[in-house]
């Protein structure tokens, strides 16, 4: 029973091109969550998904930062014309339920380390 | 100053010691989770808890909710528990509940 999966592992983007990150739950989990952990800060929440449906965007940028999670295949978080401040770990984390939008148990995979050069 | 602090930033120990990771919090909560980070930088949950302890082999968690207070204890400390510890709490908000995290403990156990 694999856990969360995320790919890639570490991403080198140059100033002004685009970052794919992805994430496969784990198997029967359909709630799906990001975070960026900036280095030397703590992880902060950016997204909440259900399969197909945006629960709770409130910490995502404004502008340049989607994400999606559809019927099919793992949940997408995508930057567009990334920034050097967009680097950092991106984690995401899935749970088979939630209450209230937060996980009782959270299981996370191993991240991506996004490089913006 | 941040909602969620942790405290040391910090940690050296030999094998063997008893370890304290201490979290305060300053917002109205309804629960609290340890998480392990290890060096590689996958994230493990240890604990969750809104009340009391709770023990898990070498680990305990203590949460003192009146003030808003909790403690990561780790008995007979090893090598193998060199890690960031990161303690987030849950926040409620609009309709959604939300997690705070605190920036970590790192801790480093020596043989």
């Amino acid at each position: 029973n694999a856990g969360v999966m995320q790919n890639p592992r570490h991403l080198v983007r140059r100033r002004g091109q685009e970052a794919r990150l992805r994430c496969s739950p784990m198997k029967g989990h359909s709630h799906v969550y990001w975070y960026r952990q900036l280095p030397e800060e703590g992880l902060k929440f950016m997204v909440y998904l259900q399969k197909e449906n945006i629960i709770d965007e409130s910490g995502m940028p404004k502008e340049r930062f989607s994400a999606e999670f559809p019927k099919e295949g793992p949940s997408i978080l995508r930057i567009q014309q990334v920034v050097r401040g967009d680097s950092a770990a991106y984690f995401c984390a899935s749970s088979p339920q939630s209450f209230r939008g937060v996980p009782e148990k959270l299981f996370f995979g191993s991240g991506t380390q996004l490089s913006v050069l | 100053k941040n909602e969620v602090e942790q405290s040391p930033q910090n940690l050296t120990a030999q094998e063997g010691e008893f370890i304290t990771i201490n979290c305060s919090y300053s917002v109205g909560i309804s629960a609290l989770h340890w998480l392990q980070q290890h060096p590689g930088g996958g994230i493990v949950s240890l604990f969750m808890l809104s009340s009391g302890k709770k023990k898990h082999g070498r680990l305990i968690a203590t949460i003192n909710i009146q003030e808003k207070h909790s403690s990561l204890h780790i008995t007979a400390s090893h090598p193998r528990d060199s890690a960031v510890y990161i303690c987030a709490v849950r926040r409620r908000s609009y309709n959604t509940d939300k997690l705070i995290f605190g920036t970590g403990t790192r801790l480093q156990v020596f043989p």
